[in-house]
């Protein structure tokens, strides 16, 4: 299967400050890009849809001001969690596909822990 | 946002036994994807059902698509420890933009 790697795996940040999460597919271009946060015990929940060269399209009660997302290029998407709260601390995980009726690959996730 | 009736939310069993879950939705979904996900990474994808009715095996794993495109079931026989882990399922609607829809998960523990 094609590789979505997430970077970093793991990140910890003080209370009010910034931190970018980066997806990458490896071995193919993503016209599409998914954003899932997940707590613990819980399942995955969609975040937002990001193609490449638009704007995301969020769900609904995510913050767009707050999560911001960049889909600039066909292999990279990154999130950025801004004025990160500890409520904010999750699992952050990404998924990308070829095009629309293809199979989309997670990355291994990100880890984010505010405090 | 709206999830899948994914039962049992979790299961003990031994090594070498048969196991069975399933997802049940009030709505119509195109495609159902069973994932795993391990303790601190992403999920992978196990099976990915794509027509009403379908049955697809993969391994010791088996899968099927409800005829009324509104449940479908995973089973996985003669489990082994490595089999631990968190099981998934996801729903695909085209209508949605092609968004996975996931169940609640289903945590299976394996005893050696």
């Amino acid at each position: 299967g094609a590789v979505v790697s997430q970077h970093p795996s793991w990140v910890i940040c003080k209370s009010g400050t910034s931190v970018k999460i980066e997806c990458r597919s490896l071995d193919f271009q993503a016209t599409t890009m998914f954003w899932y946060r997940q707590f613990p015990k819980q399942s995955l929940m969609l975040m937002a849809t990001s193609n490449e060269g638009s704007k995301a399209t969020y769900e609904q009660g995510v913050e767009k001001d707050k999560f911001l997302i960049n889909h600039a290029s066909l292999t990279l998407s990154t999130l950025t969690v801004t004025s990160a709260h500890p409520e904010d601390s999750s699992f952050y995980i990404c998924s990308a596909r070829w095009q629309r009726n293809t199979e989309a690959f997670f990355g291994q996730g990100t880890r984010l822990t505010v405090v | 946002g709206q999830q899948l009736n994914q039962s049992p939310q979790s299961m003990f069993i031994q090594e070498g036994e048969d196991v069975s879950m399933n997802c049940t939705s009030s709505s119509i979904f195109n495609t159902w994807l069973w994932y795993k996900q391990d303790p601190g990474e992403g999920p992978v994808l196990l099976i990915a059902l794509y027509k009403a009715g379908e049955l697809t095996s993969n391994g010791r794993l088996t899968a099927q698509f409800g005829i009324t495109r509104k449940d479908s079931f995973l089973n996985i026989s003669a489990s082994i420890p490595s089999d631990v882990g968190i099981y998934f399922c996801a729903g695909q609607r085209e209508t949605s933009g092609s968004r996975l829809t996931f169940g609640e998960g289903t945590q299976l523990t394996v005893n050696p």
